[in-house]
């Protein structure tokens, strides 16, 4: 079975580049979301979706921070511009609602 | 503001004995509260979970406990194994709201010496 997919796994960009990070959920999943990880705050619920639609992006830092999910298979979340800041690992999870989630391994970002 | 909160960034213990890993949290919304493990490079998984009509929940060497009136939860790992060396996140959600919107800790490495 394949579970949550995410690329890149790493990414080394410089500052004001643009960071897209994509994810395929798990295959029937109908909710999605996406975490960032950082030493402070440890796992930070960004946004996540339910049938495709956004339902809580309060997460969302800055309106530099985008997120899509144009159809049930397919996410992406987007940074632009980047900021070394924004240096942490990004986890997608999906989840049929209301039950266990099940996280991708990770796209470590790294903004120089 | 953080809801969800893991005192201890870091735990040792000895291979065989008890391991006790603690969690308090604030928004007394939450109803549900799960474990979940982390190995390096890897994603969360999923451990253990416990309804907030419950005090207690057991599956093998795992064990949660709920003090709702302190807003204090435990996970209790016996006998402790190196395997289980791993960041552990504690998470809330209110499962009456709808969602499965869950809130994180920051974690705890917990570390299984021979």
């Amino acid at each position: 079975d394949a579970g949550v997919i995410q690329s890149p796994r790493h990414e080394v960009t410089e500052m004001g580049q643009e960071v897209t990070l994509r994810c395929k959920p798990i295959s029937g999943h109908n909710s999605l979301f996406w975490y960032r990880q950082t030493m402070m705050r440890g796992l930070e619920l960004l946004i996540y979706f339910n049938n495709n639609v956004p339902i809580d992006d309060s997460g969302m830092p800055e309106d530099r921070f985008s997120a899509k999910m144009p159809n049930a298979s397919f996410s992406t979340l987007k940074i632009q511009p980047s900021e070394p800041r924004d240096s942490a690992v990004y986890f997608c999870a999906s989840s049929l609602v209301e039950s266990t989630i099940y996280f991708g391994e990770g796209s470590w970002l790294t903004v120089v | 503001d953080q809801q969800v909160k893991q005192n201890s960034p870091s735990l040792s213990v000895q291979e065989g004995r008890i391991s006790i890993l603690n969690c308090d949290y604030t928004n007394s919304m939450f109803d549900y509260f799960l474990w979940y493990k982390k190995y390096p490079a890897e994603g969360p998984t999923f451990l253990i979970s416990i309804s907030s009509i419950k005090d207690k929940n057991e599956d093998g060497r795992f064990t949660v406990f709920l003090n709702k009136s302190a807003k204090h939860l435990s996970l209790h790992i016996v006998p402790s194994q190196p395997g289980d060396s791993a960041v552990y996140f504690c998470a809330a959600t209110t499962i009456t709201g709808g969602g499965n919107k869950l809130t994180f800790g920051t974690g705890t490495q917990l570390k299984v010496e021979l």
